[in-house]
């Protein structure tokens, strides 16, 4: 499709479990953005892509957290041995980030619903 | 330090009746504001942005917003809601951080919309 695709839609694991959330850009878009959105609150900043580096993690929660992307593609969050406040939906945006200034506008996937139990 | 506050976070009105949902930033250089909607199991969509230019902008869906660099606002107005509006509606701000941007939003406002 065009929009920006994340997987999987849903996730429950147990406690201490590593997970791996995927996203997909829209295609041409060299920005990527990982937000964690957790019940009751609004979006909360993890990290930000500009092509495949990554110029601000300042939004990663913890170690247990990374992320990675594949040139101007695929994005990888990572979420090591797993806690209960990790359960939240993390939502993936894409833009054209015309040079250093946001100008354009966000395209959200409709995120992944992780539940740890 | 830089931030967006939404003021409520959950606005009752009845069909047919004006929307006000309230956003304020904080920062020393106005930024690029931004209101997306989230209706349920759904992703986020812009309804409007502004970056420059006419205080005013007009969004999807009837929405507008007016920005007011005075009183640091940017909130968000329909004159007749419509069932179909109950959803999430998150402001965001794009800030200037060491050469790059990136979307601060505020905490959401759920509008609630009784017939």
């Amino acid at each position: 499709g065009a929009g920006v695709s994340q997987s999987p839609s849903n996730k429950v694991t147990e406690k201490g479990k590593d997970v791996e959330l995927r996203c997909d850009p829209i295609s041409g878009h060299t920005a990527l953005y990982w937000y964690r959105q957790r019940l009751g609150q609004g979006l909360e900043f993890l990290i930000y892509f500009q092509g495949n580096s990554a110029p601000d993690k300042s939004g990663l929660p913890s170690d247990r957290f990374s992320a990675e992307r594949t040139g101007e593609s695929v994005s990888t969050l990572t979420i090591q041995r797993t806690q209960q406040e990790d359960s939240a939906v993390y939502l993936c945006a894409s833009s054209t980030g015309q040079g250093s200034v946001l100008s354009g506008e966000l395209f959200f996937g409709e995120g992944s619903r992780l539940t740890v139990l | 330090a830089q931030s967006v506050t939404q003021l409520g976070s959950h606005v009752s009105v009845s069909e047919g009746a004006l929307v006000l949902l309230r956003c304020n930033y904080s920062s020393s250089v106005p930024p690029y504001l931004f209101w997306y909607v989230q209706y349920p199991n759904q992703g986020l969509q812009l309804l409007l942005k502004y970056t420059t230019g006419a205080t005013l902008v007009k969004g999807i869906n009837g929405f507008e917003a007016e920005f007011k660099k005075s009183e640091t606002s940017f909130h968000l107005t329909k004159p007749s809601a419509h069932m179909s509006d109950a959803a999430e509606y998150f402001c965001a701000a794009s800030f200037m951080n060491s050469g790059y941007s990136t979307l601060t939003f505020g905490k959401g406002t759920m509008l609630l919309v009784s017939p």
